[in-house]
């Protein structure tokens, strides 16, 4: 069966860096892409980007261009998400999602990893 | 960007009466949207793709109608376990979009 399972808890000081980890099995990595989604406390769903397991092309909303980084490690069956410049507003649980295909090519987050809560205070 | 908006923020209904949340988009999204509810502490789960499609081992309660702007999510009976947050999303466009999500509460 498919699962995603994301590395743990982070404490971060603002202006660090954070690395999330979601290893993925059940299935052939490379067949269906990834997105990353943030939730800060008690707040609604944000896409974060997208990548393409099979060619490592990715794709980032504006907001935070220049601030995230999806990567994937296929000999790990392993996406990772990296947020650079770290503050207080970027305290939450940040979740990967693996997409299905439907129908006659349409996709949807079928998968989700646990969530991994990032706190970032000094 | 699309937008989308949620309505109503919290809906407060008692096991066995019927639930309609409604999501309305920025511009047309033809059917490409998707509910998903979500329980505290657990991660967001898929209910309806493409507008009306139910996914894996979604009970036939939960159905999901619209197309263009306006959307819905109907659960025609509620059971204790539906009581949760409800986000709708949209896949015609990047950025992929969430609503700011529906609470069904007790």
């Amino acid at each position: 069966q498919v699962q995603l399972v994301q590395s743990g808890a982070e404490v971060k000081m603002p202006g660090a860096s954070v690395k999330i980890s979601c290893k993925a099995s059940g299935y052939t990595f490379s067949d269906y892409s990834f997105h990353w989604v943030r939730q800060a406390p008690g707040q609604g769903l944000e896409w974060m980007g997208w990548i393409s397991p099979a060619s490592g092309a990715t794709r980032y909303p504006q907001q935070f261009q220049g601030r995230v980084a999806i990567t994937r490690d296929t000999s790990a069956s392993t996406v990772y998400m990296e947020l650079s410049s770290l503050t207080s507003e970027d305290t939450a649980v940040f979740y990967c999602a693996r997409e299905d295909r439907f129908g006659s090519g349409w996709y949807y987050y079928s998968y989700w990893g646990q969530g991994t809560l990032v706190t970032v205070s000094s | 960007e699309i937008v989308l908006t949620q309505s109503p923020a919290t809906l407060s209904l008692s096991p066995g009466e019927r639930a309609t949340l409604s999501c309305r988009a920025s511009q047309s999204i033809s059917i490409n949207l998707a509910w998903y509810q979500q329980k505290p502490g657990q991660a967001p789960r898929l209910l309806i793709y493409h507008g009306t499609n139910r996914a894996t081992g979604i009970p036939a309660r939960f159905s999901g109608s619209g197309s263009g702007t306006d959307f819905s999510l109907t659960i025609s009976s509620l059971e204790p376990e539906d009581f949760a947050v409800y986000y709708c999303q949209q896949r015609y466009n990047w950025p992929d979009t969430f609503g700011q999500g529906t609470k069904v509460e007790i």
